[in-house]
């Protein structure tokens, strides 16, 4: 079975470009997550999907983010235009249930896209 | 704001030596606390998902408890190896789920 799988990896950008991650679940979660950790500090929630639809969007910092997730499969994240303290590793997870607790045991993650603002 | 702490922040630890650290969280709204263990550049991966206060789980050489009336939960290594050495992360399901900063161990052969 695949993994949670992200794009890019790792991307470099200046100051007031924009830049798209993508985040393909595993297939059947209905549930995808976005998570940012910023440099030594814990993961922060951005949002919530169920299939299509944004079930909790309180963690996107400002409107220079926008995520969506076309026909409940894959995911992007969107930044437009990127500023210095937008950079971090972006984290994608999907799980069969919110809590975690069901047979996947857990969410499952992607390696994360490293994104560096210059 | 939901004040998931983990400490400490880092250890070293000797190859062979047993290793412990602490995951706190609110004692209320509690649905599971979840353990990951997180090597750079790879994804995190789920070591244990603990739903009921008294919980102790076993993976190999590492384990877990889990006091939801008191708020925190302790992963221990038992007999550390290089291979350990990774961010160990605990996230807390009260309503959304909410990560420590982790904590980062280095096993010295």
């Amino acid at each position: 079975e695949a993994g949670v799988t992200q794009f890019p990896s790792h991307s470099v950008i200046e100051k007031g470009q924009t830049v798209t991650l993508r985040c393909d679940p595993i297939s059947g979660h209905d549930n995808l997550y976005w998570y940012r950790r910023v440099m030594g500090k814990e993961i922060k929630f951005l949002l919530h999907f169920v299939k299509e639809s944004k079930q909790d969007e309180s963690g996107m910092p400002n409107n220079r983010f926008l995520a969506e997730r076309t026909g409940g499969t894959y995911s992007t994240l969107k930044v437009q235009p990127a500023e210095l303290e937008d950079s971090g590793v972006y984290f994608c997870a999907s799980s069969q249930d919110l809590t975690g607790t069901g047979e996947d045991y857990g969410y499952t993650f992607g390696s994360g896209t490293r994104l560096t603002v210059v | 704001i939901l004040n998931v702490e983990q400490s400490p922040q880092s250890l070293h630890v000797q190859e062979g030596d047993s290793t412990n650290f602490t995951c706190s969280f609110p004692s209320s709204n509690f649905y599971a606390l979840h353990w990951y263990r997180w090597e750079t550049a790879k994804s995190p991966e789920a070591l244990f998902v603990m739903t009921l206060n008294g919980d102790e789980k076993k993976k190999g050489r590492i384990s877990a408890t889990l006091n939801t009336k008191e708020g925190y939960s302790y992963l221990y290594i038992k007999g550390s190896q290089p291979e350990d050495s990774a961010t160990y992360l605990c996230a807390f399901y009260g309503y959304k789920l909410s990560f420590g900063a982790g904590t980062t161990v280095t096993v010295r052969a």
